[in-house]
């Protein structure tokens, strides 16, 4: 059981939107920068989305991330084929016991 | 373009050490503000946050994991290493080796932008 929530699942047709939010609280999420990874069907992950809202180069513009308040999202329009991946949020969490990066547990995007 | 490359046994029995190495190519491992993770992955599940090193030697480790840990980095070879002891089959999974943006003074500002393509490790007698 991950601290970062995220739907295990969303699905869109081609051309569409989708939103993928992550949850958190104020140990992590509410104080650090978020940042999102795509992970194709048997490779490695790869960051979509640094600093909250920061692409590295190389990254389309549909790509885009917010962060506001306990919750991070992560946005894609246009969507294409090639979309269909496995995407997971990450971010430092400092709680009482312990200070660690965390992942989200990952949705799946599938594109209808 | 820095490249990162994990190797290690792909069997290793219960109860003993798992070993990994990370070999950076493109760019030295001493250069520029950044720690070396690592991350794994059991099979048809979610990513999990292993450790990371910084060039100074500064290590965070994944309390759920922290006392079996140990993360230590060559500089000499331009590589870093993982070692898990004690493990156990809920140890088998893709190990990823990655770079990570970041320095010790500003611990919590941290994300990881180069990632290797992974090694699978099976623990089994």
């Amino acid at each position: 059981q991950s601290v970062l929530t995220q739907p295990p699942s969303v699905s869109a047709a081609p051309g569409q939107k989708v939103t993928i939010s992550c949850s958190g609280s104020s140990s992590n999420i509410g104080n650090n920068y978020v940042s999102w990874y795509q992970q194709l069907p048997g490779t490695a992950p790869k960051l979509l989305i640094y600093d909250d809202n920061k692409r590295p180069s190389g990254i389309p513009d549909r790509f885009s991330g917010s962060r506001s308040g306990t919750s991070a999202t992560l946005g894609i329009t246009g969507l294409q084929t090639g979309d269909e991946a496995d995407y997971y949020c990450g971010t430092w969490d400092s709680n009482l016991s312990a200070s660690n990066w965390v992942f989200g547990g990952g949705t799946k995007l599938t594109v209808l | 373009q820095v490249q990162l490359q994990e190797s290690g046994p792909g069997l290793v029995k219960p109860s003993q050490t798992l070993s990994l190495t990370c070999t950076v190519s493109g760019g030295s491992i001493s250069s520029g503000s950044y720690y070396w993770s690592w991350i794994r992955q059991p099979a048809g599940k979610g990513l999990e946050w292993i450790g990371r090193i910084y060039i100074s030697g500064s290590t965070n480790y994944n309390p759920s994991l922290k006392s079996r840990v140990t993360i230590s980095v060559d500089t000499s070879k331009n590589q870093f290493s993982l070692k898990l002891s004690s493990v156990t089959a809920a140890d088998t999974a893709v190990y990823y080796c990655a770079r990570g943006h970041g320095t010790p003074m500003y611990y919590y500002y941290f994300y990881m932008d180069v990632w290797g393509k992974g090694t699978t490790v099976t623990v089994s007698s």
